[in-house]
Formats: structure tokens, sequence, C-alpha cells
């Protein structure tokens, strides 16, 4: 079993939808947390990033992280067709000599149809 | 406009072949990531370096891979021989200390034939 999964999709809605895509970890070391916005033919990008359980909101992007259910999610409001990428969830423990390298979800696909 | 840049950006060759992949993280980030990208496995961490120092490359495959850091500027990822398996679209991230932001060049798409 992996340490992060998320649900590859693929995810089609429709212009204006509320999006919600989440993660499930099984690591309790797991601190900081991360989404990545990856579009096609380019590398991933930091959406957002939080440390503690509960809400984070920017702009139309909200992440939210329960730590006692290891589960994080990042809900995207009025969703445009720029939303169109691959979302990846992202999270590591405090340091990286323990155990701290950034690990990963498979990601999922989003498209955001006009 | 400060980004992570790799070459060559689309690679082809075929199975025995010598592969090199370069990537120049972004100007004063001493901390250099190279990852693995695949449908299956997803986004992996193959090596990582602090200050041109190899810390950690437990997801390489040590008899073929190498990373190097020749200097501050260029990272050097190189597999001998390359095999189909190698396919994956491989990634170098660079970031100001390990824990901070990583900032992922755009990538170099590896088929071997």
């Amino acid at each position: 079993q992996k340490e992060v999964e998320q649900d590859p999709g693929p995810l089609s809605v429709p212009e204006g939808a509320i999006v919600s895509l989440n993660c499930t970890y099984s690591n309790s070391a797991f601190q900081y947390f991360m989404w990545y916005r990856q579009y096609s033919r380019k590398g991933p990008e930091l959406l957002m990033y939080t440390y503690s359980s509960g809400n984070k909101e920017d702009g139309r992007f909200t992440a939210q992280v329960d730590k006692s259910s290891k589960y994080i999610s990042l809900f995207i409001r009025d969703s445009q067709p720029s939303d169109s990428a691959t979302y990846l969830c992202a999270m590591r423990a405090l340091f990286y000599n323990q155990g701290g390298k950034l690990i990963f979800g498979q990601g999922t696909e989003l498209s955001v149809k006009p | 406009d400060a980004r992570v840049t790799q070459t060559p950006r689309d690679k082809v060759t075929e199975m025995g072949q010598e592969v090199t992949m370069r990537c120049q993280p972004i100007l004063g980030h001493n901390t250099v990531f190279w990852y693995r990208q695949t449908m299956m496995q997803g986004l992996e961490l193959l090596a990582y370096f602090r200050n041109r120092a190899p810390l950690d490359d437990s997801g390489m495959p040590k008899d073929r891979f190498s990373a190097e850091m020749p200097d501050a500027t260029l990272a050097t990822l190189k597999i001998q021989p390359s095999e189909p398996r190698d396919s994956a679209v491989y990634f170098c991230a660079s970031a100001l200390f390990s824990t901070d932001t990583q900032y992922f060049g755009p990538g170099t798409r590896l088929t071997v034939l």
C-alpha cells in the first residue's frame, strides 16, 4: 500500500462547478501538506501548503487537512477552463533527516469544460 | 523570472545507449532534487543534493543511474545502459533548503526503444 493515495481521475466538470480533490495517507509523521498543479508538458508548481489541521483559503482555492482521519482535500470554487491540469497532493514529515522527503500522490487529472 | 531549466526537453534513444540529462537550478538554491514521473508510479524521488553533495540517492537504481553536481549551476543525471523501463519524464527541482518550496523544471521526456 502506498503512503499517499490519490484518485487519478480523470475528473471532468462544467465551468463554474465546485471541484473537490482528495488524498488519504497512512504515515502519521506527515506534518506538512501541499498541493501542486501540473499543466501538460510542464513541471509541478506549488499551489498551496498547510501545516496544521483545518482550512486554508487562497482566492478560489481552499486546502483542508484532517489529521485525525489522515485525509486532505483541495476545493476549487467557480472552476475555470484554465484550472484544467493535474493536481498532485504532497506531504512530508517535519525534518528531511527524519523521513522528511516529499511524498507525492498519483495526481488527479481535472478537465473544466466551458 | 528565475526558473529551473532542463535539457534536453525530449530524448528518444535505443536500449543500451547512454543518456545524460542536465539541470540548471535557480541561482542561489543549494538543494537539488531529481524525480521521475510515470503513469504507474507517479512522481518518485531519485536523488537529492545539498551544497553539491549527494545526501540521498536511495530511490535510484545504482547499477545504471548516476547523479552528480559538477558545480553549483549544473546537475546531471546519467543512465548507462538505458532500458525501455526507464522511459519516463525526469524532473529536476531546486530549493533554498531541503524543507523549502521546491521549484520544478519543465522535465526531460525520455523514451527508450
